[in-house]
């Protein structure tokens, strides 16, 4: 159990253009997914946290105009670039947090990625 | 803000070799957990440590919490081809974010 899918595996889009990503957790409901970034030979950063029902918080230095987050249903988050430009070019990584067994610690499992190219 | 420098950055073995890396942090984390990452995929969790002290194994891998908090040790043995890969620790912070490391990137040559 625990599978994170991501939508599509890899994106090439033209800059100017906004490109929308797909995070589902598969076989779990999930209130709380995360959007992460990763540059080559780079580590994973944190975007922001999607909220399902309410708005996404942004870690700093992440614009919100830019990188919108709807996280409509339970086992549903988007996030769509939008004004795509090549140093947005990127592996983006969503997870999904299961809440864990009574007493256990809750868990995040992570999706497989996306790689935006932005030509 | 809060760091974690993994060591080494990148390593090259030939099979059979154990590995050690380590993963150290400017502030006390609760929990760490280690994982890795395939070339093109997200972080899989190999091991969750959730105590001081705390030596976890699974198979070939045993992980353990520092005492002080503010590192941990991952160790392979009798590394194979496909332990090649990229290995992250991360710990929890503001309740359910994760930091992650800067990644121990292991090579190994039949």
């Amino acid at each position: 159990g625990a599978v994170v899918s991501q939508h599509p595996s890899r994106v090439i889009c033209k800059s100017g253009t906004s490109v929308k990503i797909e995070c589902r957790s598969l076989d779990f409901q999930a209130t709380t997914m995360f959007w992460y970034r990763q540059f080559p030979k780079k580590s994973l950063m944190l975007m922001a946290t999607s909220n399902e029902g309410s708005k996404a918080t942004y870690e700093q230095g992440v614009e919100k105009d830019k990188f919108l987050i709807n996280h409509a249903s339970l086992t549903l988050s988007t996030l769509t670039v939008t004004s795509a430009h090549p140093e947005d070019s990127s592996f983006y990584i969503c997870s999904a947090r299961r809440q864990g067994d009574v007493g256990g610690p809750d868990e995040q499992y992570f999706g497989p990625g996306t790689r935006l190219t932005v030509t | 803000g809060q760091q974690l420098n993994q060591s080494p950055q990148s390593m090259f073995i030939q099979e059979g070799e154990d590995v050690s890396m380590n993963c150290t942090s400017s502030s006390i984390f609760n929990t760490w957990l280690w994982y890795k990452q395939d070339p093109g995929e997200g972080p899989v969790l190999l091991i969750a440590l959730y105590k001081a002290g705390e030596l976890t194994s699974n198979g070939r891998l045993t992980a353990q919490f520092g005492i002080t908090r503010k590192d941990s040790f991952l160790n392979i043995s009798a590394s194979i081809p496909s332990d090649v890969g990229i290995y992250f620790c991360a710990g929890p912070y503001n309740t359910d974010k994760l930091i992650f490391g800067t990644g121990t990137r292991l090579q190994v040559f039949p």
